[in-house]
């Protein structure tokens, strides 16, 4: 089976603009996470998907937001971005119901100047 | 709030030497999962291994082992004659079961950077 991919793989973007990451979880897999993780702050949780609907989310702004879709493929919208916005973005897919290992992408590493 | 505690920032060893990574955690939850990851530098969160809060026997993975231990809230992982390739950052990670809608969110410790020299 092919794993998480996630694209574009890099992004420089100046301050104010706004990006859209894209995951692509494992094939049968219907639930996908987002998480940020920077030196500063650590690995964090934005937020999870599962059948389109979104089923949790993380302590961040309402700058970050996602959707997805109903092939589970999923995006990740950050809008005005900061500069502290500057981090990598991994992507991570379970097959759904429970406390099920979370299979996570390469990221998507976004600069922010 | 759960918190994942991983107090060794850095560990340098050499190969062959066996190491223990400690992970300690906090949740008011009964259910829960732990779990380890590894980052090599390519940056891709690899899964080792899940434990649920029930389930306390060690596990042993080839040259992997980790050992729960429910009374201390302690979840260590330990690789037996390492290697260079075991070079990478570790991260012990909690998830509570919401049950209220399912899924789950890890929250992730501060890793652990292990280096194997030769």
């Amino acid at each position: 089976k092919a794993g998480v991919t996630q694209t574009p793989r890099y992004l420089i973007k100046t301050r104010g603009q706004q990006v859209t990451l894209s995951c692509s979880p494992i094939s049968g897999h219907r639930s996908v996470s987002w998480y940020q993780q920077t030196p500063g702050q650590g690995l964090q949780f934005l937020f999870e998907y599962f059948s389109e609907t979104q089923r949790n989310k993380g302590n961040f702004p309402g700058r970050f937001s996602g959707r997805q879709f109903s092939n589970s493929r999923s995006e990740m919208n950050v809008s005005t971005l900061e500069l502290g916005d500057s981090a990598l973005y991994l992507c991570a897919s379970s097959p759904g119901q429970g406390a099920y290992e979370q299979y996570f992408g390469p990221g998507t590493r976004l600069t922010v100047t | 709030a759960q918190k994942v505690t991983q107090a060794q920032t850095e560990i340098s060893v050499v190969e062959k030497e066996d190491v223990t990574l400690d992970c300690v955690y906090e949740t008011r939850d009964t259910t829960y999962y732990l779990f380890w990851y590894k980052q090599p530098p390519s940056g891709e969160l690899v899964f080792l291994i899940r434990r649920n809060s029930f389930d306390e026997q060690n596990e042993i993975s080839g040259r992997y082992s980790w050992n729960f231990q429910k009374s201390t809230s302690s979840f260590n992982f330990t690789i037996t004659a390492s290697q260079v390739v075991d070079s990478a950052v570790y991260f012990c990670a909690l998830s509570e079961v919401i049950l209220t809608g399912g899924g789950n969110k890890l929250t992730f410790g501060t890793g652990t950077q292990l280096k194997v020299e030769l």
